[in-house]
């Protein structure tokens, strides 16, 4: 079936770096926009960033540019995220989701996430 | 702050229908989509486009939009309805992608 795990979280000091992994199936991947949606402890859905289908774009929250960097491996169906100079604020529940694209009937661009992981948890405290 | 502003909490009782809605300038050029979040739970698309529902998504969920404003309405609210809803869309670039603050719904 279609499925999104993520893997890689855990307790990092602040200032450290830590690699978080998606890994995907049941879906051909390089198809797909991959996005990283992240959830502080209690608080709302903040997006990350996003990737397209052949890697050739990235685009970062203001909030991350600069520290986090999105990849993929399009042979081993595989999304990640680097995130490094990490900070108190970035502990949240991680989760990978994909964004298919395409125009509706009327011609109206239409996006959404329609595929969620299980998220990781990233912890920053010293 | 959020491009998308939604009301931060609403209720509604068993069976009576709601709406939470949805604000921001982007919504002029893109479509909103919404999602279910229980807690421990990772988020569920319920609409997305003009109005459409995923697969296994009750037809009690609807989606509407009108100007620089979306809403999402439930259609006879069910106990297991009571989550939190965020609306997301494009920013204003087109490029980025945003959430609202998220609705609390209680069903009463």
């Amino acid at each position: 079936q279609v499925q999104l795990v993520e893997s890689g979280g855990g307790v990092v000091q602040p200032g450290r770096s830590l690699r978080l992994s998606c890994a995907a199936s049941g879906f051909t991947f390089s198809s797909y926009g991959m996005h990283w949606v992240r959830q502080a402890p209690g608080k709302g859905l903040e997006w990350v960033a996003v990737i397209w289908y052949d890697g050739s774009n990235k685009y970062y929250a203001d909030s991350v540019k600069g520290r986090f960097t999105i990849s993929r491996d399009n042979s081993k169906n595989t999304l990640y995220l680097q995130m490094n100079s990490l900070r108190a604020e970035d502990t949240a529940v991680y989760y990978c989701a994909r964004r298919p694209t395409y125009y509706d009937s009327s011609g109206y661009f239409v996006d959404a996430f329609d595929i969620w992981g299980q998220g990781t948890m990233v912890t920053v405290s010293s | 702050s959020s491009e998308l502003t939604q009301d931060p909490a609403v209720s509604v009782a068993l069976g009576q229908t709601v709406r939470i809605t949805c604000q921001g300038d982007s919504l002029r050029s893109y479509y909103a989509s919404w999602y279910q979040q229980k807690p421990g739970q990772a988020p569920v698309l319920v609409i997305y486009g003009k109005n459409n529902r995923p697969s296994g998504i009750p037809d009690r969920f609807s989606g509407s939009s009108s100007g620089n404003t979306a809403s999402l309405t439930i259609t006879g609210a069910q106990a297991e309805d009571e989550a939190d809803y965020y609306c997301n869309s494009r920013d204003s670039s087109g490029n980025l992608v945003v959430f609202g603050g998220g609705t609390k719904l209680t069903v009463l």
